[in-house]
C-alpha cells in the first residue's frame, strides 16, 4: 500500500485560477515537505513543517501556500496560477526534520495553460 | 549556498559493466552535510537508495556504492556490474549542516543499460 499518497496525479489548470494539492502520509512522521521539479530543472525545495509549524520556506511567492490541517496531511494551495508553475509538485515525509531520511510520494504533475 | 552537480545527463551502459555517475557538491551552511542518492524508476515515485552521514564513510545498497570523500567534495555512484532493471533517473542530493532538512538535489542522471 502505498504510505505517501499525493492526489490528483495529474492536473491541468488554465492561467488565474486556484488549484490544491493533497498530500497524505501514512509513516507516522512529525515533518513533512513540498518539492517541485520543473522541467530541464533539477528538484527545488519549496517548504518544510514540523508538528504542523513552518519550519522553513524557500519559495518567494505567497501564491504558495502550505496547509496543515491534520498531522498527516500538507497540502499546496496554488492562486492566480501561471504558465510557469507548471511543473512535478513532489511531497516528502521524514521523522523529524534533522537527521531522519526523506520519503517521497509519487508527485503530481500540473500543467498550467 | 549549498549546491550539487552531477555533470551527466544521460549515461548509457551494456548490461554487466560497470558504471559511475559522478557528483560533486558545495557545502556552505555550518557543519558538514549528508549525502544521499535517490532513484526513480519508470513511472514510479523518488525512492532512496542510500545515504552517508559521515564524511569518509561508504554508503551501499543493491550492488550501489558512494563514498563520502570531503576533500574531493564528491559522492560518486559507482556499481560493479549493471542490469536492465537498473535503467532508472538517479539523484544526488545534500542536506546541509543546519537541523532544517531541506534536500538540495543534484540535476539527475539517466541510465540507460542495453541488455
Amino acid at each position: 500500500d502505498p504510505k505517501i499518497i499525493q492526489k490528483p496525479k495529474y492536473l491541468v489548470a488554465v492561467t488565474g485560477s486556484e488549484k490544491i494539492l493533497i498530500c497524505e502520509q501514512y509513516l507516522g512522521h512529525n515533518a513533512m515537505y513540498w518539492y517541485r521539479q520543473s522541467a530541464k530543472k533539477p528538484l527545488e525545495f519549496m517548504f518544510s513543517y514540523s508538528y504542523q509549524k513552518l519550519m522553513d520556506n524557500q519559495t518567494a511567492s505567497s501564491r504558495f501556500q502550505p496547509q496543515s490541517s491534520k498531522k498527516n496531511h500538507l497540502d499546496l494551495q496554488i492562486t492566480a496560477l501561471k504558465p510557469d508553475d507548471s511543473a512535478t509538485y513532489f511531497c516528502a515525509s521524514s521523522q523529524e526534520n534533522t537527521q531522519d531520511t526523506q520519503y517521497f510520494g509519487p508527485g503530481t504533475r500540473l500543467l498550467v495553460l | 549556498g549549498d549546491s550539487v552537480t552531477q555533470t551527466e545527463g544521460q549515461v548509457t551502459v551494456s548490461e554487466s559493466k560497470s558504471l559511475i555517475i559522478n557528483c560533486t557538491y558545495s557545502a556552505t551552511s555550518i557543519g558538514y552535510p549528508n549525502l544521499f542518492w535517490y532513484v526513480r524508476y519508470p513511472g514510479e515515485g523518488l525512492q532512496l537508495l542510500l545515504k552517508v552521514i559521515t564524511a569518509g564513510q561508504k554508503g551501499s545498497s543493491r550492488g550501489f556504492e558512494a563514498t563520502y570523500n570531503k576533500e574531493a567534495t564528491s559522492f560518486h555512484l559507482q556499481k560493479a556490474s549493471v542490469q536492465e532493471s537498473d535503467s532508472a533517473v538517479y539523484y544526488c542530493a545534500l542536506r546541509g549542516g543546519s537541523a532544517l532538512g531541506r534536500l538540495h538535489f543534484g540535476a539527475g542522471t539517466q541510465l540507460i543499460v542495453i541488455p
